[in-house]
């Protein structure tokens, strides 16, 4: 069973560009998490996502940021018109709620991330 | 406010002697805890987690972790170090911001700042 995919692991934008992040849950994973890493900062949440919902978006800059999960295919943050600020490495997560069960897994497993540096 | 601390930017200890990484929380319900390991450029790794049952959890890599509720902690343990143990592990806690055990849907989890640990041989 393959892991949390995210690609590209590194991207370089320059000021004003657009960056998208892509990250594959794991199978049968419904529920995408995005964080930021930035130095000295540690991890913040941004969105969670389930299949064509937005959950919680309470983490994510009101401007320039968006996600998307849709039925069909990856998990997409996008970030438009980049600042050298942005530069931090983002890292998904996918979990698991079993059908039925109340409660459920609370793991998350992280994809590798992508180191994404504006010039 | 949910809240989770870990006191200690950084950790060195020589190569097998016990480790304790520390983390303290606060939370309005019962906590749903949780340890994750970084290595040098790599994602997280879930290590452990506590949700109910016993105090004491056994996770990956020989790590096991302490859940003392009356001192609001969960402090990661090892035995014996090894230089690979190396990396920077994070506490978390699931937000509970409703109160309860049950947050419905939301499996945000709140976390802490991360301390480095260095194994020396």
């Amino acid at each position: 069973n393959a892991g949390v995919m995210q690609n590209p692991r590194h991207l370089v934008r320059r000021r004003g560009q657009e960056a998208r992040l892509r990250c594959s849950p794991m199978k049968g994973h419904s529920h995408v998490y995005w964080y930021r890493q930035l130095p000295e900062e540690g991890l913040k949440f941004m969105v969670y996502l389930q299949k064509e919902n937005i959950i919680d978006e309470s983490g994510m800059p009101k401007e320039r940021f968006s996600a998307e999960f849709p039925k069909e295919g990856p998990s997409i943050l996008r970030i438009q018109q980049v600042v050298r600020g942005d530069s931090a490495a983002y890292f998904c997560a996918s979990s698991n709620l079993p059908a039925g069960q109340r409660g459920g897994l609370y793991e998350q497993y992280f994809g590798p991330g992508t180191r994404l540096t504006v010039t | 406010a949910q809240s989770v601390a870990q006191p200690e930017d950084q950790v060195n200890v020589a190569e097998g002697n016990p480790l304790t990484v520390k983390c303290t929380y606060s939370v309005s319900g019962n906590p749903y805890l949780f340890w994750y390991v970084q290595y040098p450029n790599r994602g997280l790794q879930f290590l452990l987690k506590y949700i109910t049952g016993d105090n004491l959890v056994k996770g990956s890599y020989g790590f096991e972790a302490e859940f003392n509720k009356s001192q609001t902690s969960f402090h990661l343990k090892k035995p014996s170090a090894l230089v690979s143990d190396s990396a920077l592990y994070f506490c978390a806690v699931r937000d509970t911001p409703n109160g309860g055990d049950n947050a419905g849907n939301n499996r945000k989890l709140i976390w802490g700042l991360g301390t480095s640990l260095a194994v020396n041989p």
